[in-house]
């Protein structure tokens, strides 16, 4: 079983650059999530998506635009890369929010120079 | 706006010891609790969920409690393994949009 995958798992950007995150899910999920982790600040929710063609804003939504086109996929967009968008990026899915539990895929490593 | 504090932020123990992980959050008005366990550079791997109705939940050596009215949840290792060496983090689904809110997370090292 694939479960939750994400692509790329690591990628160096310049400032001012773009760049997309796929997360791709094989257990016709519902809900799909996209966190970041920094040191010291835990896990921070970026946007969700409770089904597909719907997004919604999370905690930290500002500089990152995301698209739920299929079920299956959750891309997350950098338009423009900055320094502070350096961390580490998750993926999670769930069937539902508030009785199953979440999956998440390994990371992207992302640093903004 | 919820609140979760996991301490300690670290612990070591010597392999065999049974130990405790603590959880806190404060509000009570929760869905469900989630304990994940991360390996360095790795994702997160659930570990146990347990909902708002259940008091606790067991997989194997682990055993979760929950207590909403005080806010606390706990997660009990039993002849803890050089092998449970990892980070874990607690996550709890609360208000009206049902938001996910982590801990940072306890670092544990079990020394052989």
């Amino acid at each position: 079983n694939a479960g939750v995958t994400q692509t790329p798992k690591f990628r160096v950007l310049k400032t001012g650059q773009s760049m997309t995150l796929l997360c791709a899910q094989d257990m016709n999920h519902e809900y799909m999530y996209w966190y970041r982790q920094d040191p010291g600040m835990g896990l921070r929710l970026i946007h969700y998506s409770v089904g597909e063609g719907t997004t919604a804003k999370g905690e930290v939504p500002d500089g990152y635009n995301v698209s739920r086109l299929k079920k299956q996929n959750f891309l997350l967009g950098l338009e423009s890369a900055a320094p502070s968008q350096t961390s580490v990026y998750f993926c999670a899915s769930s069937y539902s929010i508030g009785t199953t539990e979440a999956f998440f895929g390994q990371g992207t490593r992302l640093t903004v120079v | 706006k919820q609140e979760v504090t996991q301490i300690p932020a670290a612990l070591s123990v010597p392999e065999g010891e049974n130990l405790v992980l603590n959880c806190s959050f404060t509000d009570s008005a929760i869905y469900n609790l989630q304990w994940f366990r991360q390996d360095p550079g790795k994702g997160l791997t659930s570990l146990l969920l347990i909902q708002s109705s259940q008091r606790e939940q067991t997989s194997g050596r682990l055993n979760a409690s929950l207590d909403k009215s005080s806010g606390r949840s706990t997660l009990y290792i039993a002849a803890s393994q050089p092998g449970d060496s990892a980070t874990y983090l607690c996550a709890v689904v609360s208000g009206g949009y049902q938001k996910v809110t982590f801990g940072t997370g306890t670092k544990l090292q079990v020394i052989p």
